[in-house]
């Protein structure tokens, strides 16, 4: 149990359907991030947010719609996802973005775009 | 721009054969380097925290260590259970954010 729980696992769409990724840590922690995570690649920062505000956008496309609503819940908005688009997607949290502190991830939503 | 490059990509150790898995990066103004640990299907788990050079952690068989240029994970005597890959991630200052730039890992395997 890391105190950082992803739903769904696993979820497979096509590539005109609307869905979201839910994220919930359980840890106090003020950071969430989502990342993306391709075979035989580093893992790919998406978004940060700190105290629900987002403090980084990393060029994703804006088929990828993030929302926090508040330090403990992040969601990821999809729609009319690419082929390409099919990998892993974590969800992290850490103390604050200004400490050195490890992130901590959860297990991951594997997403497969049809 | 920040680097961090993880050797070998693959490693096959028989049960008790002792090795080291590398880290080398290129950041400026370092704040931290850590190493997870990445089991298939699951997400990293965060095994260690280095802040400066000459520093070392260790859990069970496993010992970090941090020089100015690269980290080593020493596995000692590794069992099957260590299977896994292993990923190094350093963090550094990016204006108000530290950013955090990971390697794409070492799939470590021990066989019986």
């Amino acid at each position: 149990e890391t105190g950082v729980t992803q739903t769904p696992r696993h979820l497979v769409m096509g590539m005109t359907n609307k869905k979201s990724l839910k994220c919930e840590q359980h840890l106090g922690h003020n950071a969430m991030y989502w990342y993306k995570q391709s075979a035989k690649k580093p893992l790919e920062l998406m978004f940060v947010y700190n105290f629900k505000e987002q403090t980084e956008n990393n060029s994703v496309p804006s088929r990828f719609s993030p929302e926090c609503p508040n330090s403990s819940h992040l969601f990821l908005h999809l729609h009319t996802l690419q082929p390409e688009d099919s990998a892993l997607y974590l969800c992290a949290s850490s103390q604050d973005i200004g400490e050195d502190q490890p992130q901590h991830f959860g297990d991951g939503t594997r997403l497969s775009i049809l | 721009e920040d680097q961090v490059t993880q050797s070998p990509e693959a490693l096959r150790l028989q049960e008790g054969e002792s090795s080291s898995l590398n880290c080398s990066y290129t950041v400026s103004g370092l704040r931290g380097l850590f190493w997870y640990r990445q089991d298939p299907g699951k997400g990293p788990e965060f095994l260690f925290t280095l802040y400066s050079a000459g520093e070392e952690k260790e859990k069970e068989r496993l010992k970090a260590t941090l020089t100015k240029k690269e980290s080593f994970l020493h596995i000692t005597a590794p069992k099957p259970e260590d299977s896994a890959t292993y990923l190094c991630a350093v963090q550094a200052n990016s204006g108000g954010y530290q950013k955090v730039t990971f390697g794409i890992g070492t799939k470590l395997q021990v066989i019986p």
